[in-house]
């Protein structure tokens, strides 16, 4: 089975860039999570989405970044314009309730020069 | 009061050593801990989780010891092999309320298993 699909798996820009990022989660998965990690803060969570719906995003760092979730296989990331604190790994996670477990992709490996 | 607070940051172990990763955390409404397991250019991935009516859960060479009243959890690998070396995270959840499925982890501890 399909895990999590994260693309790219590397994203090299110039400050100032759009950049999005793009995840499918794992079939039948109503719970969709994207993270983002470094080696300051670790893992922190940015949002998340239930059956295509944004529950919490208190974790966005600034109006810079949204994330939109169209159908139940398709979400986004986006950061406009982008900044070089903004360079981390960013993963997104899927799951079947609350209270399964979260499957992670690997993740997109952001550079911002 | 949302923090999962983990150490060591990193740790060298022998092959066939027992690491011992030890967390702690401040939310009694945390229900459900797991340990996630994450290996260089991939994401974490669940290991094994413990709900806090029990002590004690084992999964193969990996165990969580839980404290409910000391509110710390910890994960001991037996027999520890070099294939164990990745990064080891804690984290805790609740149930119900603006925190429905939100997953607050650990800062990690690198593991290395030598030969």
């Amino acid at each position: 089975d399909a895990g999590v699909i994260q693309s790219p798996r590397h994203e090299v820009t110039e400050m100032g860039q759009e950049v999005t990022l793009r995840c499918k989660p794992i079939s039948g998965h109503d719970y969709l999570f994207w993270y983002r990690q470094t080696m300051m803060r670790g893992l922190e969570l940015l949002i998340y989405f239930n059956n295509n719906v944004p529950i919490d995003d208190s974790g966005m760092p600034e109006d810079r970044f949204s994330a939109k979730m169209p159908n139940a296989s398709f979400s986004t990331l986006k950061i406009q314009p982008s900044e070089p604190r903004d360079s981390a790994v960013y993963f997104c996670a899927s799951s079947f309730g609350p209270s399964r477990p979260q499957h992670f992709g690997d993740g997109t490996r952001l550079s911002i020069l | 009061q949302q923090q999962v607070k983990q150490s060591p940051q990193s740790l060298i172990v022998q092959k066939g050593g027992i690491p011992i990763i030890n967390c702690a955390y401040e939310n009694t409404a945390f229900d459900y801990f797991p340990w996630y397991q994450q290996f260089p250019g991939k994401g974490p991935a669940l290991l094994i989780a413990i709900r806090p009516d029990v002590s004690e859960k084992k999964e193969g060479r990996f165990t969580i010891s839980f404290n409910k009243s000391a509110k710390q959890f910890s994960l001991h690998i037996m027999d520890s092999q070099p294939g164990d070396s990745a990064t080891y995270f804690c984290a805790a959840k609740t149930w119900g309320g603006t925190s429905y499925g939100k997953l607050t982890f650990g800062q990690g501890t690198i593991l290395t298993v030598h030969p």
